[in-house]
């Protein structure tokens, strides 16, 4: 059974260009949240998407934006991309028929580099 | 506003010794609170999590924690360290939203060393 998987696992950009991160859940997930993880940091939480929409957002700028397709995967959306967006950005996966309870599953991350 | 605060940034042991990670958390109604860890280059594992009923919870590698509402604290313990802890400690509480997990807010995380 696979579980959370996310691409690519490393990233460079520039300031000012845009990224694109990839997320694909656990087997039988439906929701999946973004998180970003600066550098001797916690993660933060930046929003999460059942059903193709987004459900829940944290503290984070519209620069941050993402998409939930059919097969519940997910992207999320970095724009005019700044130095201080450079951390580790965590999917996680859950089922939401099983409520509250069920438990967040987190992918390896994505580690994105803005210079 | 939610809060998760953990007081130790660094923590040394010695193998086979106890091990306590400090957790506070800041919360207006009943808190949902989880332990992840996170090796390097690698995403969190949950270790274990409080809900309701027993507060002290037995989670996965031998971790426990005790629930203490009276001191919003939810620490994290280990009888007998293994070199393979070594890893960061992430206390977090849930903030649900609409019946489903809602957001996880993490504390900064207590990186544990283990000394041979």
């Amino acid at each position: 059974d696979a579980g959370v998987t996310q691409s690519p696992t490393h990233l460079i950009k520039t300031r000012g260009q845009q990224v694109t991160l990839r997320c694909s859940p656990k087997s039988g997930h439906d929701t999946v949240s973004w998180y970003q993880q600066a550098l001797g940091q916690g993660p933060q939480f930046i929003f999460q998407y059942y059903e193709e929409e987004e459900r829940q957002r944290g503290n984070f700028p519209d620069r941050f934006s993402g998409h939930q397709f059919p097969n519940y995967s997910s992207e999320l959306n970095v724009n005019a991309l700044l130095l201080g967006d450079s951390a580790l950005y965590l999917c996680a996966s859950s089922s939401r028929d099983r409520g509250f309870l069920e438990t967040q599953y987190f992918g390896p991350g994505t580690r994105l580099l803005v210079l | 506003a939610q809060s998760v605060t953990q007081p130790d940034i660094h923590i040394t042991v010695s193998e086979g010794a106890s091990l306590e990670l400090r957790c506070n958390y800041s919360y207006g109604a009943t808190p949902y609170l989880f332990w992840y860890v996170q090796s390097p280059g690698q995403g969190l594992q949950l270790l274990l999590k409080y809900f309701s009923g027993d507060t002290l919870v037995q989670g996965i590698k031998g971790f426990e924690a005790e629930f203490k509402r009276s001191q919003s604290s939810f620490n994290l313990r280990k009888p007998s360290v293994h070199w393979s802890d070594a890893a960061e400690y992430f206390c977090a509480v849930g903030a649900g939203y609409g019946g489903s997990q809602g957001n996880l807010i993490f504390g900064k995380g207590t990186k544990l060393s283990v000394k041979p």
